[in-house]
C-alpha cells in the first residue's frame, strides 16, 4: 500500500532551527512536496523534490533522499507565524499526491 | 486574479439531504481537484479532472459526483448527506499534472448531522 508518515505534532522555540521528517512509500515515485497549513486556512505551497539533496528557499529548505523514502523541512530562524502544519505529499506513478496526516508545528516564545 | 473560490464557506445538512459545492478558478487550470480532509487525517482525493468534460474518480469517491463543463468551473454534488461526509472540502488546481504545485482554495466546511 502507499504511506506518508510524519510526526502529529512537534514543538520549537522562536528563533530555533527545527526539522520535520516525512518517509513515504509509493507506488512509483515522481517527486516530493511541503505544504504549509494555517489553522482553518487552506494548505499552500513551500517545495518540491525529485532530485536527492538539498534545496533551500529563504527561512526554509527541504532534502530529499530517494533511495531512503525520506525527505525532512528545515526551518530557520523560527518565527511565531510559522505555527502551523505542515504537510508532506507524495507523487505517485500515477502522478496523483499522497497525503501524509500532516505536522502540527507549536513555536513558543 | 481572485485564484480559486469556493462557496459555501460552511454549512450543515440533514442525513439524506442533497447539495453541490461550488468551485471556480480563474487561473486557467487544466486541473481541478476535489480533496476531502478529516481531522488528523490527510487529504484525500475524492475526483479530479483534467480539462472541461473529462472528470475521473480518485481515492474516496463513494456518495460524490462532479461535473465539468467549464474550464473554470467544477462543481462537486453531494447525494444522500450521510454524517460520514462531514469534514472539510478543498477545491484546487493546477496547470499541468503532477509536479505543479497545486493552488488551494479556502475551504467548506460541512458537517451531516
Amino acid at each position: 500500500g502507499q504511506n506518508i508518515d510524519q510526526p502529529t505534532e512537534m514543538t520549537a522555540t522562536e528563533g530555533a532551527i527545527v526539522q520535520i521528517n516525512c518517509t513515504y512509500q509509493t507506488s512509483g515515485f515522481n517527486g516530493l512536496f511541503w505544504y504549509q497549513q494555517h489553522a482553518g486556512e487552506a494548505p499552500t505551497f513551500l517545495s518540491y523534490n525529485v532530485l536527492d539533496g538539498l534545496e533551500e528557499k529563504g527561512r526554509f529548505s527541504s532534502f530529499l533522499s530517494r533511495s531512503k523514502g525520506y525527505s525532512y523541512l528545515l526551518l530557520k530562524e523560527l518565527q511565531m507565524k510559522d505555527s502551523a502544519s505542515y504537510l508532506c505529499a507524495a507523487l505517485d506513478s500515477n502522478y496523483q499526491l499522497i497525503w501524509g496526516a500532516g505536522t502540527k508545528l507549536i513555536i513558543k516564545p | 486574479n481572485a485564484g480559486v473560490t469556493q462557496t459555501p464557506k460552511f454549512r450543515i445538512l440533514k442525513i439524506g439531504q442533497s447539495m453541490t459545492l461550488q468551485c471556480t478558478q480563474d487561473m486557467n487550470h487544466n486541473y481541478m481537484y476535489w480533496y476531502r480532509q478529516d481531522p488528523g487525517m490527510g487529504l484525500k482525493l475524492i475526483y479530479y479532472s483534467v480539462g472541461a468534460g473529462i472528470t475521473d474518480k480518485g481515492e474516496v469517491p463513494n456518495g460524490y459526483n462532479v461535473s465539468r463543463s467549464t474550464t473554470e468551473d467544477f462543481p462537486l454534488r453531494l447525494e444522500l448527506a450521510a454524517p460520514s461526509q462531514t469534514s472539510v472540502y478543498f477545491c484546487a488546481s493546477s496547470p499541468r499534472e503532477g509536479w505543479n504545485e497545486q493552488f488551494f482554495g479556502p475551504g467548506t466546511r460541512l458537517t451531516v448531522l
